[in-house]
Order: C-alpha cells, then structure tokens, then sequence
C-alpha cells in the first residue's frame, strides 16, 4: 500500500517570507497526488493535484506543488505567504486498498506578522 | 446542496452511549467517503460507499461501528457503547465517481467527545 510522509508537523513562518511543505510518497507505477487545505474550524478543501502531464501544478493562491519522481516528493511552495495562509496542510495520495486517499499526518503553517 | 453537510457538528456523550452522525453528500455524487481525524494522528479512512455499497468494511476500527447510505444519498455513521478513545472529528466526504482526478468535497466534520 502506498504512504506519505509529511516531514514537519508545524512550520512557523513570517508574513512575506517564501515557505516550502514537505511530502514524500512510498513509490509506485502510477500516482496521482494532492494537497489539501483546512483553514481553522473548516472542512478540508483541495488546494491542487498531480495527475499526468506537467510536474509543476499550480494552485489559484500562489503556491505550487511540484511532482519529483526520483526524489518521491510532492513538495508545496509559495513564495510569499499571507497571514490568511495560516492553515493546516494535508498531503495526499491515491492508493489504499480500496482505492482511496491515503493522507499524511499534515503541516500546521502559521504565518507571523 | 452546494456542499457537503455533516450533522451534529458538534457531540459530547457519555461513555457506553451510541452516537449517529450523518453525512448528506453533494447531489449527484456516487463515491463517499468517512475518514477519522485524531489530534496529530492524521487522517484515518473509515469506509467508501459506491451508491449505497459498502465493498469492504475492514477500515473500521472494530464491530461496534457501522455505516450505511440509503437512495444514494445520505449516509450515517453508527458507534455504538462509545469509547474515550472514539474521540476525534469525523469526516465525510464525496466525489462525482470513484475516479480520483475529481478530488474529494468534504464537509466539515462532526466533532465527537466522549466523557
């Protein structure tokens, strides 16, 4: 079965500095991978995928994920976070048992003023 | 609806009591799914239904919990003589079919508290 391993549980970080969230995935023939967002006190939401084609995905506010197939990273990066991205972050892959997501423990940033 | 709805969101119980939690999907979308999230433990997938199939139950921590869906639609969520360590937030979510480029919808969770 696959797994991910989310490096960090928290990252501090102040407002306008660059930030990078680590992944790494357990290898496999075909992965499709995900990052989701849960904002305080709300559901989780998805932030972007990899799925085929481009390994720089892009999500619409500014960070991007890019898939490393020998290194088995999906890192996540913006380079100038907000206040508003405080949130804890989940980094997912496709492949449980029964087809499902399999998550990482997740990275709490907090972003500093 | 515009989302998906989860019912209570939020439930304290006594220790031995039975819970339900329900989970209504976004119209239309056959997959979902319930996952568990404990405090620095991640997420914890529960169980998947097709429609209203369940193919493999063996997600669930023990006997005491179950699940079904009925029409398709809504699902619930059963434990029963609830445990300290049944505590966490409950997660449901949906997606338009088993094909994972959909992404998941999830909805806000029902947070459980035994006491």
């Amino acid at each position: 079965a696959q797994s991910v391993t989310q490096l960090d549980s928290q990252v501090p970080v102040f407002e306008e500095a660059p930030v990078e969230l680590r992944c790494n995935y357990s290898s496999s023939v075909s992965v499709y991978l995900f990052w989701y967002v849960q904002y305080p006190n709300q559901g989780l939401q998805l932030l972007l995928k990899y799925l085929s084609g481009s390994t720089l995905v892009e999500s619409i506010n500014g960070f991007e994920a890019e898939f490393n197939k020998s290194q088995t990273s999906f890192h996540l990066r913006k380079p100038s976070v907000h206040i508003s991205d405080t949130a804890e972050y989940f980094c997912a892959v496709l492949g449980g048992s029964q087809g499902n997501l399999i998550f990482g423990k997740g990275t709490k940033l907090s972003v500093k003023p | 609806g515009a989302g998906v709805s989860q019912s209570p969101s939020n439930k304290v119980t006594e220790k031995g009591k039975d819970v339900e939690l329900r989970c209504d999907p976004i119209s239309g979308h056959t997959a979902l799914y319930w996952y568990r999230q404990s405090l620095g433990q991640g997420l914890e997938f529960l169980i998947y239904f097709q429609g209203n199939s369940a193919p493999d139950k063996s997600g669930l921590p023990s006997d005491r919990f179950s699940a079904e869906r009925t029409g398709g639609s809504v699902s619930t969520l059963t434990i029963q003589r609830t445990q300290q360590e049944d505590s966490a937030v409950y997660l449901c979510a949906s997606s338009l079919s088993l094909r994972q480029d959909y992404g998941y919808t999830f909805g806000s969770g029902t947070r459980l508290t035994v006491v």
